[in-house]
């Protein structure tokens, strides 16, 4: 079946321009996160939803940062007046529950100009 | 604070021998742990899941977890080049709004 799938792979963009990541989880996954990994760092975690609750937005680094997610399904991840140190692999990654398994994308490659 | 934590390494290994990489998480109540495998410039696998306490045993990989001491290894039997990659452990705090909680993870490396 159809895993995470994310959209750009790519996105090459000059500083200051806002971009949004997209994020199709597996169908009937109600848990969605998104990542953030530099270069040879390990996961940094942004933001969490779950089901109909409010999302856990404590790992966003600034109130730049912003994400939605429309019916509990697609989320989208946008992020305003882009600066260098945005530049990083973004990962989306979904379960079918909050205790199981989450399943990742193949990511966004932002590079900020 | 939830913590995960785990030797960055390298922890370099011969072709054929058994690899060992080890967590420590700080939440006494965590249900669920998770071991995913990444290589560069890819996105982290699911390679082992485990809840109760024991060993779990898949083909060449071994999860052991022991909660008592808030402990979760990942053994890797007959250990191959291809196994070269970084390891990450995630552990299911279930507390707190974000759950799920990944360490920095250990890199790898399996040398020929």
């Amino acid at each position: 079946g159809a895993g995470v799938s994310q959209s750009p792979s790519n996105k090459v963009t000059e500083k200051g321009k806002d971009v949004e990541l997209r994020c199709d989880p597996i169908s009937g996954h109600t848990a969605l996160y998104w990542y953030r990994q530099s270069l040879g760092q390990g996961l940094e975690f942004l933001i969490y939803f779950q089901g109909n609750s409010a999302p856990d937005k404590s790992g966003l680094p600034s109130d730049r940062f912003s994400a939605e997610r429309t019916g509990g399904s697609v989320s989208t991840l946008t992020i305003q007046r882009t600066q260098q140190e945005d530049s990083a692999v973004y990962l989306c990654a979904s379960s079918l529950s909050s205790n199981s398994p989450l399943h990742f994308g193949n990511g966004t490659r932002l590079t900020v100009t | 604070q939830k913590e995960v934590e785990q030797n960055s390494g390298p922890l370099s290994v011969p072709e054929g021998a058994i690899a060992s990489l080890n967590c420590t998480y700080s939440d006494r109540g965590s249900q669920s742990f998770f071991w995913y495998r990444q290589y560069s410039g890819k996105s982290p696998e699911l390679i082992m899941f485990i809840y109760s306490n024991g060993d779990k045993e898949d083909g060449r990989f071994t999860a052991q977890l022991n909660k008592a001491s808030q402990y979760v290894s990942l053994l890797i039997r007959d250990s191959q080049p291809s196994d070269s990659a970084t390891y990450l452990c995630a552990v299911n705090m279930n507390s707190g709004n974000t759950p799920l909680v990944f360490g920095k993870g250990t890199r790898l490396s399996v040398i020929a």
